[in-house]
């Protein structure tokens, strides 16, 4: 079975300075998706970032973007001059290639950024 | 487009009442998820549907719960009767099926059974 696995249950950064979140899965897959998403305090949550694994270069969604090490399966995540706003829980997740396939969620990192 | 449409946004309950918990997907998305978050436990998935049809429920905590699809633009997730340790995060979310979709998060529903 996959697992996802986010090993900094907290991080914190100062705000404009740069922090990142990581996350190693474990597929015997060679194809799949890789996710980064938020919940903030409202609890919604929000996709930050995709990665497909049949992609060598490294997805960016301007102040966020992603080390994909497929060898590795290592997919980290880096947020560049943190803002306030950026302060709340990330989850990576995983899902295999095909329609009928659900994501699987890391336990989750807590991001609080230091004024 | 609106999102995932998730209602109610708060919902509070006595142990032992009904909760029925409504979700409207995007449109054109033909699987729709229903996750449960807890402090304790996570994000834990409890079932999802494509074209309206219940995939995998055995995420399902017990026969207290149950979700229908009577159509493609409408979710519920009942619990009959509530308990306290019901009390959660209730997310719905959907995508489209084909090709390499990236599912969408509704706001949830924050219940609490007293």
């Amino acid at each position: 079975a996959q697992t996802v696995t986010q090993s900094q249950p907290e991080m914190s950064v100062q705000e404009a300075e740069t922090v990142t979140l990581s996350c190693t899965y474990d597929t015997s897959e060679s194809d799949y998706y890789l996710f980064w998403y938020k919940q903030p305090p409202s609890r919604q949550m929000i996709l930050v970032i995709r990665q497909e694994a049949y992609k060598q270069q490294n997805a960016t969604e301007n102040r966020f973007s992603v080390n994909f090490q497929k060898a590795a399966k290592s997919f980290s995540l880096k947020i560049s001059d943190s803002q306030l706003g950026d302060a709340a829980m990330y989850f990576c997740a995983y899902r295999r290639l095909g329609s009928n396939y659900k994501l699987t969620f890391g336990k989750g990192t807590l991001l609080t950024v230091n004024p | 487009d609106a999102g995932v449409i998730q209602s109610p946004r708060h919902e509070v309950t006595e142990m032992g009442q009904e909760v029925t918990l409504r979700c409207k997907p995007i449109s054109g998305h033909d699987y729709l998820f229903w996750y449960r978050q807890t402090m304790m436990r996570g994000l834990e998935l409890l079932i999802y549907f494509n074209n309206n049809v219940p995939i995998d429920d055995s995420g399902m905590p017990e026969d207290r719960f149950s979700a229908k699809m009577p159509n493609a633009s409408f979710s519920t997730l009942k619990i009959q009767p509530s308990e306290p340790r019901d009390s959660a995060v209730y997310f719905c979310a959907s995508r489209r099926g084909l090709g390499r979709e990236t599912q969408y998060f509704g706001p949830g529903t924050r219940l609490l059974v007293l």
